[in-house]
């Protein structure tokens, strides 16, 4: 089965850009998988779907700040000019036929 | 605009039954565009995903709960629902009922959350 492997935390500035990855292993370096933001206290929400050849579909309303990209095994979430508001919790996800599979979670904080 | 709304007891004692309902409002769940799931996360810790159900009643399980877990729906309601049984404190969690898409260009992601309710397995 896949294993999504997500840094625990990452720190960005306000109003720079940070790139988040989730690191597909287990033989599945090219699934595709779906980016989640968590803020505190919320549920998840979807940002977008990511292809293993780099491009993405995003979901109703999110901002043209993130962004998403791939590169073997990795994928990855940018985020420009970061806001406060984008201070959260991200999730990597991937599926196959029968079922899901979610990453540990990257606490991004907001400088 | 489409919603999801999870329902159910907030306290479940151990051993027994969580049940839990979602019930979708702006779509059909008979349009066979998306699946529907119950996705868990335990207080302090990341996402689960329990299983899904397609209109048609047919269910994927994961296999970790996979013999407690039930997952039916009900389409003349536009609901669908979980029962877990035989719980213990290490089913304590906030559940949410999502969607997934069955339709391109995001097909096969969960791309609608819903707002989660906290089950707390305690005597």
């Amino acid at each position: 089965q896949p294993v999504l492997t997500q840094s625990s935390s990452a720190y960005g500035s306000l109003g720079s850009s940070v790139k988040l990855t989730c690191s597909l292993t287990g033989g599945h370096t090219t699934y595709r998988i779906a980016w989640h933001q968590q803020q505190p206290g919320k549920a998840p929400r979807f940002l977008m779907k990511l292809e293993g050849s780099g491009s993405y579909n995003k979901g109703s309303g999110v901002p043209d700040r993130f962004s998403g990209s791939s590169s073997g095994a990795d994928r990855y979430l940018t985020i420009s000019n970061l806001q406060s508001e984008d201070e959260a919790d991200y999730y990597c996800e991937t599926w196959d036929s029968n079922t899901h599979w979610f990453g540990g979670g990257t606490k991004l904080t907001v400088l | 605009q489409v919603r999801l709304q999870e329902s159910g007891p907030g306290l479940v004692k151990p051993s027994e039954t969580l049940p839990l309902t979602c019930t979708v409002s702006g779509d059909s769940i008979s349009s066979g565009d998306y699946y529907w799931s119950w996705i868990r996360q335990p207080p302090g810790k990341g996402l689960e995903w329990i299983g899904d159900i397609y209109y048609s009643g047919s269910s994927a399980y994961n296999p970790s709960v996979k013999s407690r877990v039930t997952i039916s729906v009900d389409t003349s309601k536009n609901q669908f629902s979980l029962k877990l049984i035989s719980v213990t404190a290490a089913d304590t969690a906030v559940y949410y009922c999502a969607r997934v898409s069955h339709l391109s260009p995001v097909r096969g992601a969960t791309d609608l959350w819903g707002q989660g309710t906290l089950v707390t397995v305690s005597s």
